[in-house]
């Protein structure tokens, strides 16, 4: 099946540096989703991306849809003690009866010291 | 809750036992997904349903069972056959369904999840 490659695993950084991931697939997908995932909590939408090239902001948060549609990065600019989480990417595409699926990356483990 | 509820909040099991979990949503919305989260890896799809009275399989749906007898609720039993149901279970539901072109592409939002842990 269709792999989703996020990196880094995990961030160790300090609190008032902007950090970023990103998720790469040798697939091409349609749409791009980020979510975070506190402990023991399900995952929360941050971004959707829906057009190669878009370019999305949400607060601190900033995503862009790859123009090769086969990636996508989260930025996050000055982080703070509560964005530590699980970040998640999850790219799906269009293809018959599996229209409504989505692929997702294994995470990124971001934490944040005071 | 994202108008979507899942219960219970943790669930323990017995060798050979079906147990089965819960999952509601209040938004009226068409499409209900079940996901297996294992430490340090991602989602993992096991049924997902569309439309009420229908469901398809996922990547690893072996060792579960789902329903759709109503639009609102879609429980997921774990079966004695799954060898290994220790896990993070992850409902999710999205507004897009059969037909429903004007919504074929919103993004799933999560329930809270249930674990599932065995004696």
């Amino acid at each position: 099946g269709q792999q989703l490659n996020q990196s880094p695993q995990s961030m160790f950084i300090q609190e008032g540096e902007d950090v970023s991931m990103n998720c790469t697939s040798s697939s091409i997908f349609n749409t791009w989703l980020w979510y975070k995932q506190d402990p023991g909590e399900g995952p929360v939408l941050l971004i959707a991306l829906y057009k190669a090239g878009e370019l999305t902001s949400n607060g601190r948060l900033t995503a862009q849809f790859g123009i090769t549609r086969k990636d996508s990065f989260l930025n996050i600019s000055a982080s703070i003690p509560s964005d530590v989480g699980i970040y998640f990417c999850a790219g799906r595409t269009r293809s018959g009866g599996s229209n409504y699926k989505l692929t997702f990356g294994k995470g990124t483990l971001l934490t944040v010291n005071p | 809750d994202g108008g979507i509820t899942q219960s219970p909040k943790y669930l323990f099991r017995k060798e050979g036992q079906n147990v089965t979990l819960s999952c509601e949503q209040n938004l009226n919305h068409d499409a209900m997904y079940w996901y297996r989260q294992d430490p340090g890896q991602g989602l993992r799809l096991i049924y997902y349903s569309q439309i009420v009275n229908d469901f398809q399989k996922g990547d690893i749906a072996e060792g579960y069972s789902v329903s759709r007898e109503k639009k609102e609720s879609f429980p997921l039993t774990v079966t004695s056959a799954q060898k290994n149901p220790t896990a993070f279970y992850l409902c999710a539901r999205s507004r897009e369904g059969q037909g429903s072109v004007s919504y074929s592409n919103q993004p799933q939002h999560f329930g809270d999840g249930t674990r599932l842990s065995i004696l």
